[in-house]
């Protein structure tokens, strides 16, 4: 079964700084997608970005970027130019190529931002 | 963004009652799904559909079933709630090819 962990609880940054939320992840799989949502206090589930394991370009997503190390199974989420509307619980997903198009989720990393 | 609703979006109720919660969608996608947040576990899968009368099991299936008669309904049934169903319950949906999941709004249930 595939795992995914988020070892950041909580990060802090400060507006208008970068920072990066990590993410890794254990798969035998070789084909895979990997995706960041982001949950605000409202609880909507928000996809950030995706990646798919077999392109070796980094997704963006205007101020969202990812680096994918995929030898390392390493998957993190930088926001550049951070802004008080990016503080939310943040959580990276892993779906196989199985059946079901499940998504496997850790546990989330809470980011505040510092005005 | 995808017309995903849940109902209700909140309830309480008492331990031993039977629950459901709805999920409906207005995409036509293929596959739903049903997960429950909890504080340190972030989403957990309970059981998905991938058609009409098609479920199977997720995660943390116990104490729930699911049924799909509709491709645009899928509930999710707590035959005897207990107080560990106390959670936040999402639905998601996923058509073919990419496969990112859509969610709808939540459904806090409190069970005393």
């Amino acid at each position: 079964a595939q795992t995914v962990t988020q070892s950041q609880p909580e990060m802090s940054v400060q507006e208008a700084e970068t920072v990066t939320l990590s993410c890794t992840y254990d798969t035998s799989e070789s084909d895979y997608y990997l995706f960041w949502y982001k949950q605000p206090p409202s609880r909507q589930m928000i996809l950030v970005i995706r990646q798919e394991a077999y392109k070796q370009q980094n997704a963006t997503e205007n101020r969202f970027s990812v680096n994918f190390q995929k030898a390392a199974k390493s998957f993190s989420l930088k926001i550049s130019d951070s802004q008080l509307g990016d503080a939310a619980m943040y959580f990276c997903a892993y779906r196989g190529r199985g059946a079901g198009n499940m998504l496997t989720f850790g546990g989330g990393t809470r980011l505040m931002v510092k005005p | 963004d995808a017309g995903i609703t849940q109902s209700p979006r909140h309830k309480v109720t008492e331990t031993g009652t039977p629950v459901t919660l709805r999920c409906h969608q207005t995409e036509n996608h293929r596959y739903m799904y049903w997960y429950r947040q909890d504080p340190g576990h972030g989403l957990r899968l309970i059981h998905y559909s991938y058609g009409v009368k098609d479920t199977d099991k997720g995660e943390v299936s116990d104490g729930y079933s699911v049924s799909r008669s509709k491709t645009e309904d899928f509930l999710l049934t707590l035959e005897s709630a207990t107080s560990s169903q106390t959670s936040v319950y999402f639905c998601a949906i996923s058509g073919t090819g990419a496969g990112e999941q859509y969610f709808g709004p939540g459904t806090r249930l409190t069970v005393t």
